[in-house]
């Protein structure tokens, strides 16, 4: 595609639900990116990929948050038992190679009622 | 990891350069330095990278001192369209992988 799909673009979900996020990064990216966004602050790093490869997952908060790239295209970030603290803008990058210009989604706007 | 520490925020008017200066003591042998622009309800958007010396392109110009201790962005004649958070990242060295930890960014607000 022509740049960084993220779907869905809004996410309302009850508390204790389990939810998925998918990020289609631009075709022939290496590196694939996940931060979790909160409103004034600057993105916070939870995963990257390199190809199908988990590299860093130092970044998720606990293990309810996982993150798969099975086929190193198409990402999936997972919360299980979604709470309320969980609510946030999540974003998804992908680059080249590391160290090159990452592009960003739009974001998938994630609310936990 | 090589921390950042860059302004919180920043006020210009139109018409003015805006120089955004980064400290990044710890800066690592292969680390690049790059900066990221975000707009509200946008994703970061890639400005500018370099290693040392000065790299400019049609948007800005990263000024990079001999140390590499710091570095500073200069935005030329700025418009109310470059209201924005401005992001200093230093990457991680390949071996150790590449996470593209931003920090709190530097808030510009461009008045007319």
């Amino acid at each position: 595609g022509a740049g960084v799909s993220q779907s869905p673009r809004y996410k309302v979900t009850k508390r204790g639900q389990d939810v998925a996020l998918r990020c289609d990064p631009i075709s022939g990216h290496v590196s694939l990116y996940w931060y979790r966004q909160a409103l004034g602050q600057g993105p916070e790093f939870l995963t990257y990929f390199n190809y199908e490869a988990q590299q860093d997952k130092s970044g998720l908060p606990n293990d309810r948050f996982s993150a798969e790239r099975p086929e190193g295209s198409i990402s999936t970030l997972t919360i299980q038992r979604t709470e309320q603290r969980d609510s946030a803008m999540y974003r998804c990058a992908s680059s080249w190679r590391l160290n090159t210009e990452a592009f960003f989604g739009q974001g998938t706007r994630l609310t936990v009622v | 990891l090589a921390k950042t520490t860059q302004p919180i925020s920043m006020d210009s008017y139109e018409g003015q350069e805006v120089n955004i200066t980064c400290s990044h003591n710890n800066i690592a042998t292969n680390d690049y330095i790059t900066w990221y622009q975000q707009f509200p309800s946008q994703g970061p958007r890639f400005i500018i990278q370099g290693y040392k010396t000065k790299v400019t392109n049609e948007v800005a110009s990263l000024f990079i001192p001999a140390d590499r201790k710091s570095s500073t962005l200069s935005l030329p004649r700025v418009s109310l369209s470059d209201t924005a958070v401005y992001y200093c990242l230093v990457g991680e060295t390949e071996a150790a992988g590449n996470k593209l930890t931003f920090g709190g960014g530097t808030r510009v607000l461009v008045k007319p």
